[in-house]
């Protein structure tokens, strides 16, 4: 079952913040964050591990509350290059391998000067 | 740098035919994936690999086959082609080390594919 990201679009002006939510109903071994600019491939941002373990950018921040199976991305003082879909990909617990990942439906951010 | 790429950018076929896309990674990695991406939708898994000859069914595997014979190279199948099909293909690699969950996966630019 496909997680639940929340906002679906979300409009801001540079320098102003944005919090995006990824939920699952299921238990999480691992949450990866992608954003895909307009006809280009998604890019890595973030993984974040269950056990507290992070991967990414210096410039991104997130948040994984494994009892909830929800994970946040921080988007502080926006750009007009974080304009994009971000999409969260979670692992389940125990259940998959090879890093197969399930994807959200995406949010759409867009930043205005 | 890593680099994915997928053999057409856009591509339109006729319902009924047999349609390959390829896909090609050149950074050794042993993880391949192909994914669907439809509005609203987000990105689906279709298949993935983890060896050379080795596959997994993903979410979303009917109408679709996969092949791989190298490392490096990762096909998709539609056997015969439906107007359903019709959507953004893209194809994934990343690095498996026994640490699977701990490595990015790197996306191809996708093929648009449009079956009439």
């Amino acid at each position: 079952q496909q997680p639940v990201q929340s906002p679906q679009a979300v409009i801001l002006r540079e320098g102003e913040d944005a919090v995006i939510n990824c939920s699952s109903s299921k238990a999480l071994y691992s949450v990866h964050w992608y954003r895909q600019k307009h006809g280009e491939a998604p890019v890595f941002l973030m993984i974040l591990l269950k056990g507290g373990e992070q991967k990414g950018h210096d410039k991104i921040s997130a948040s994984f509350n494994e009892k909830k199976q929800q994970s946040s991305l921080y988007l502080t003082a926006s750009q007009l290059s974080y304009s994009g879909t971000y999409f969260c990909g979670t692992e389940g617990s125990g259940g998959t391998s090879y890093g197969k990942l399930t994807f959200g439906q995406g949010t759409i951010l867009t930043v205005h000067p | 740098d890593v680099k994915v790429t997928q053999s057409s950018r856009y591509l339109v076929k006729r319902t009924g035919e047999k349609v390959f896309l390829e896909c090609v990674q050149d950074m050794d990695h042993e993880n391949m994936f192909w994914y669907r991406q439809d509005p609203g939708l987000g990105l689906r898994l279709i298949y993935f690999s983890y060896d050379v000859k080795m596959k997994e069914k993903g979410d979303i595997p009917e109408g679709y086959s996969v092949s791989r014979e190298k490392k490096e190279r990762f096909s998709l199948i539609l056997e015969s082609a439906s107007t359903n099909q019709t959507s953004m293909y893209l194809c994934a690699s990343s690095l498996s080390s026994g640490r699977s969950s701990y490595n990015e996966q790197f996306f191809g630019p996708g093929t648009r594919l449009t079956v009439l």
